[in-house]
């Protein structure tokens, strides 16, 4: 069973700040986050591996919550080239070494 | 460090024709994995495989569909008599398989069944 992402979609202006949350109904072992462009190949983020692990890209990061199996992505101070659809993939800890993806954020930065 | 490397990028087939994407992971990866994208949509996975195994076909379909990594050579895909349904975008990943690394995912393959 897919993680569930929400928003669908966010459009911000430029130095704006959006959160992104990814919850599972799994135990999870592993939370990735990935962000791709149109037509283009999904890129890795960041992998949070411990309950309560914070972690950041540049301005971009995330959050763990391995007790509520929930991620967030935080997205601060957006930049254009921020602009994309982000996914984040989870790996159940009763799976093994594969990631199950939740259906994605669009994310529009606006100049 | 040339990536994972798909081929073909492009690939148009008839019905009833038979379908063949190859994966090349990244050098020093031994875990592969392939996924599906329909437009405007989620990944969804297929099968993961180490080199001469198959580790998890479970979204893989029952039929005309088989992956294969071979202890020399790509990874590949096959899909056997193909139907309008198929056309998608088929992307492959790989991985060390430790803690701590990401996928690295090729740049695809989008498959079109005329």
């Amino acid at each position: 069973q897919q993680p569930v992402q929400s928003p669908q979609a966010v459009i911000l202006r430029e130095g704006e700040d959006a959160v992104i949350n990814c919850s599972s109904s799994k135990a999870l072992y592993s939370v990735h986050w990935y962000r791709q462009k149109h037509g283009e190949a999904p890129v890795f983020l960041m992998i949070l591996l411990k309950g309560g692990e914070q972690k950041g890209h540049e301005k971009i990061s995330a959050s763990f919550n391995e007790k509520k199996q929930q991620s967030s992505l935080y997205l601060t101070a957006s930049q254009l080239s921020y602009s994309g659809t982000y996914f984040c993939g989870t790996e159940e800890k009763a799976a093994g070494n594969k990631l199950t993806f939740g259906g994605g954020t669009r994310v529009l930065v606006k100049p | 460090n040339a990536g994972v490397m798909q081929n073909p990028r492009h690939l148009v087939r008839r019905r009833g024709q038979e379908a063949r994407l190859r994966c090349s992971p990244m050098k020093g990866h031994s875990h592969v994995y392939w996924y599906r994208q329909l437009p405007e949509e989620g990944l969804k996975f297929m099968v993961y495989l180490q080199k001469e195994n198959i580790i998890d076909e479970s979204g893989m379909p029952k039929e005309r569909f088989s992956a294969e990594f071979p202890k020399e050579g790509p990874s590949i895909l096959r899909i056997q008599q193909v139907v309008r349904g198929d056309s998608a975008a088929y992307f492959c990943a790989s991985s060390s398989g430790l803690s701590n690394y990401g996928y690295t995912f090729g740049s695809g393959t989008r498959l079109t069944v005329v």
